[in-house]
This record gives structure tokens, C-alpha cells and sequence, in this order.
């Protein structure tokens, strides 16, 4: 069983489209993440959310709205992309907020065309 | 401004000898640290961490020790196996801020030659 899923695990589109990414844990954590790991390999936190609630936004564009229905799930919609939002994104999740060993999904490597 | 840095984007060892890693910080306040191993078209996985009321940690073949004056942690593999061959991320943050970000480096890709 895939403890943190993601899909697409490649995605490929238009400058200017929207889309989403979806992720789900099954380990029954509270805490999930969003990490963009750029051309350079920085993996940078982007959102965090507990118990569906955001607590943690780095300067994040607000092209990018994550959304949460539950606490096993926690998605990424994109909109209007760019040329610089092609990265790889990996969703995580911790068991609580002050849980510092995070459960990294496999990756959705996006590419903007 | 990048406060975790892994100066050696690569290292290769033979298989049984001994494996470091190395990572540097510029964050005083960094209190916790974590490596990650993470194989290709994978996401990164949880290997060891350390508090800084440390200076070391073991588990297994891996230890994990911490030189808080320097700013600097290092990774030991010993013996190294070729399933060691993967991508390690040195990651740090501040516990005591009440800030639960993690901060990583860019990673070393360390290959195992048998």
C-alpha cells in the first residue's frame, strides 16, 4: 500500500492553462505538506496544512491555491501557468504538526510548455 | 538565501568502505536536523535525525553527528552497500520558534561502486 500518493505523476500543458494535482495519505496523519524541488534541486516548502487548516504559506504565488476536503488529502490547483512553475512538486505528510519526519509522496514533475 | 548547504554534489565509494556526507548550516537557530535519502522517480524517505542537545546519533549503520559550534553535521555510512546509492538531503529547522519548516539542502548523489 502507497503511504502518500500523488497523480499526475507527469504533467504536461500550455503556458496560461489551470491545473491540479492531487495527493492522499493513508498513514492517518495530520500534517500535509507541498515541496517544489526547482532545476536546481532547492526543495522549498511551499504550503503546510493541519487538520485541513493552512499553517504554514512561504511567498507562494497566488496562482497556487491548495485545498484540503480532509485531513488525508490535500490538493494543488494551479492557475494560469508559466514557464517557471515547471518543477517537481512532492506532497508529505508528518503524523502531527510538531512532527518533524515527513512521509514524501513520489513527485508530479510538471511541465510548462 | 541558502542557510543548509551540501557543498559536494556527488561522491563515490567503494562498496564496504565507509561513506560521510557533509552539510553546513548558517542558522544559529536551527535546533533539529533530519537526512533524507531519496531514490530516483521517488519521493525523499526519513533516514536519521538529531537533535542539537546532541552531537551524535546512531541507528544501524547509519550515525549522524552534529558539530554545533562549526555549523556543520555529517552522515557516516559504514560499511556502505550498493543499496546506498541514492540522493541525501540534509534538512534543518527551528523547534523552538514553533516553526515546523524544514529547510534542506540541495542534496548529494552518492554512488556505491561495488
Amino acid at each position: 500500500d502507497t503511504a502518500v500518493s500523488q497523480t499526475p505523476k507527469y504533467l504536461v500543458t500550455q503556458m496560461g492553462n489551470d491545473k491540479s494535482i492531487k495527493c492522499e495519505q493513508n498513514l492517518g496523519h495530520d500534517t500535509m505538506y507541498w515541496y517544489k524541488q526547482d532545476s536546481k534541486k532547492f526543495l522549498k516548502i511551499m504550503f503546510s496544512y493541519n487538520n485541513k487548516e493552512l499553517i504554514i504559506n512561504e511567498t507562494v504565488p497566488n496562482r497556487f491555491s491548495p485545498k484540503s476536503p480532509d485531513k488525508a488529502h490535500l490538493n494543488l490547483h494551479i492557475n494560469s501557468l508559466e514557464l517557471g512553475d515547471s518543477a517537481v512538486y512532492f506532497c508529505a505528510s508528518s503524523a502531527t504538526v510538531a512532527s518533524y519526519e515527513q512521509y514524501f509522496g513520489p513527485g508530479t514533475r510538471l511541465t510548462v510548455t | 538565501d541558502q542557510q543548509v548547504k551540501q557543498n559536494s554534489p556527488s561522491l563515490s565509494v567503494q562498496e564496504g568502505r565507509i561513506s560521510i556526507l557533509n552539510c553546513d548550516y548558517t542558522n544559529s537557530m536551527f535546533d533539529y536536523f533530519l537526512w533524507y535519502k531519496k531514490y530516483p522517480a521517488e519521493g525523499p524517505t526519513f533516514l536519521i535525525s538529531i537533535s542539537s542537545i546532541k552531537d551524535k546519533n546512531e541507528d544501524g549503520r547509519f550515525t549522524v553527528f552534529l558539530n554545533k559550534s562549526a555549523k556543520h553535521l555529517s552522515l557516516h555510512i559504514v560499511p556502505s552497500q550498493p543499496g546506498d546509492s541514492a540522493v541525501y538531503f540534509c534538512a534543518a529547522s527551528d523547534m523552538l520558534s514553533g516553526n515546523e519548516k524544514l529547510t534542506f539542502g540541495t542534496g548529494t548523489r552518492l554512488t556505491i561502486i561495488p
